[in-house]
């Protein structure tokens, strides 16, 4: 069964330093999207991408983050100055059609320590 | 603001026992419904999506929504100790996002 994956399992990086989170999302998605979890807190919507650019972005994802598509299969989030608040559980999910009319597929997260 | 409301638990049920699941939200424009089911340090797992008012069911599984109350559930029949995890209702209103609640922990005892 298709899945989407997402590299590395755990990124530990200091604070102020640069990370890119990595993602496939499932190959015949059109829709790509990222979330946080704070530990012990709610899932929260970060961005959503569709035809190489950003269709909704969250008061969260400020000028620190950026997304690109940089080939047929890669979805990535950059943070370029990592903050303490920062460390979190990073998913990102994928679906064939609209949000809202079709299903969001999450990969399995990728954990970020700032420290 | 956008608000989906879960009870926090945990909610705790014997084995074989049905367990009730409840979620609100504050939109009325919202239009579709989602259950995921959450283990500890995973990521986010699909049980269920619920698109109009009633009844969807799926195996052990029963959503259920009503929208005039701003309200969906999710029934587990014949609860097992893997079913124990929390449970996240999330709801999309519009545009892409969907809005998560906190999550339901549910422990399934033997």
């Amino acid at each position: 069964e298709p899945e989407v994956t997402q590299t590395p399992s755990h990124q530990v990086t200091q604070m102020g330093q640069e990370v890119i989170l990595r993602c496939v999302p499932i190959s015949n998605h059109l829709y790509f999207y990222w979330y946080r979890q704070i530990l012990g807190q709610k899932v929260e919507f970060l961005v959503s991408f569709y035809n190489n650019e950003i269709s909704e972005k969250s008061e969260i994802f400020d000028d620190q983050f950026s997304v690109e598509r940089p080939d047929g299969s890669n979805f990535t989030l950059k943070i370029r100055s990592t903050k303490l608040e920062d460390s979190a559980m990073y998913f990102c999910a994928s679906t064939k059609g609209l949000a809202g009319e079709d299903t969001q597929y999450f990969g399995p997260g990728t954990r970020l320590t700032v420290l | 603001q956008k608000e989906v409301e879960q009870n926090s638990g945990p909610l705790s049920v014997p084995e074989g026992a049905i367990a009730s699941l409840n979620c609100t939200y504050s939109d009325r424009g919202s239009q579709s419904f989602f259950w995921y089911r959450q283990y500890s340090g995973k990521s986010p797992e699909l049980i269920m999506s619920i698109y109009s008012n009633g009844d969807k069911e799926d195996g052990r599984f029963t959503a259920q929504l009503n929208k005039a109350s701003q309200y969906v559930s999710l029934l587990i029949r014949d609860s097992q100790p893997s079913d124990s995890a929390t449970y996240l209702c999330a709801v999309h209103q519009a545009g892409t996002a969907l809005i998560f609640g906190k999550g339901t922990t549910l422990s399934v005892s033997s």
